[in-house]
């Protein structure tokens, strides 16, 4: 069966630090990988997402960056954080338009 | 632009009752509408989809309705109960794209 981690849970880093979560799936190849970001209460912003290797698509020009420097590992950075970069941070996969989340990393900016 | 248009953005029900969440769509091209379940600190999850040749599907408490001319879909949650307070997303998918179109979320509070 398949799975998705995601790392940290929780994190918080202050302002002008960088960034780096990771997020690796098990059990599928090839797999649509994405970055979604959620504000408190808020719907689903799509960050980034990845068809393969080296192959990164932005959705939303921002403080971040996203890489994909293996098959089922997809990293989400920023060489400054910003207020603003606070949220909560969902790393997802997708198969047959069916996408499957990890369990979230909460970011705080202070 | 929203490609999926989602409301309520809350509701509250009282146990036992009927939650029903909208969502309303512009793109004839899609052909996949997934529904998922947030809990507090959580990822989301697949809760239930349907493809547009139905005009509906059960899964236990869990209805999806679809309605293809009006464009139109929404999730009934009968004998809704405590455990199932969390955040819905209704969400639409394009043939041969590469990502699933989000509502904004509707936020279910069932009372006891």
């Amino acid at each position: 069966s398949q799975t998705i981690h995601q790392w940290p849970a929780t994190l918080v880093q202050p302002v002008g630090s960088p960034l780096s979560l990771e997020c690796t799936v098990e059990g599928t190849s090839n797999p649509n990988l994405y970055w979604y970001r959620q504000a408190a209460g808020r719907g689903l912003q799509l960050l980034f997402y990845s068809v393969g290797i080296g192959q990164i698509s932005s959705e939303v020009p921002q403080n971040l960056s996203a890489s994909r420097p293996q098959d089922r590992q997809f990293i989400l950075s920023s060489k400054k954080l910003l207020l603003s970069d606070s949220g909560f941070y969902l790393c997802a996969w997708s198969r047959q338009g069916e996408a499957f989340f990890g369990q979230g990393t909460r970011l705080t900016v202070v | 632009q929203q490609q999926v248009k989602q409301s309520p953005q809350s509701l509250i029900v009282q146990k036992g009752g009927i939650s029903i969440i909208n969502c309303a769509y512009e793109n004839t091209a899609f052909d996949y509408f997934p529904w998922y379940q947030q809990f507090p600190g959580k990822g989301p999850a697949l809760l239930i989809a349907i493809r547009p040749d139905v005009s509906e599907k059960k899964e236990g408490r869990f209805t999806i309705s679809f309605n293809k001319s009006a464009k139109q879909f929404s999730l009934h949650i009968m004998d809704s109960q405590p455990g199932d307070s969390a955040t819905y997303f209704c969400a639409a998918r394009s043939p041969g794209a590469n990502n699933l179109f989000f509502g904004t979320g509707t936020r279910l509070t069932v009372i006891p």
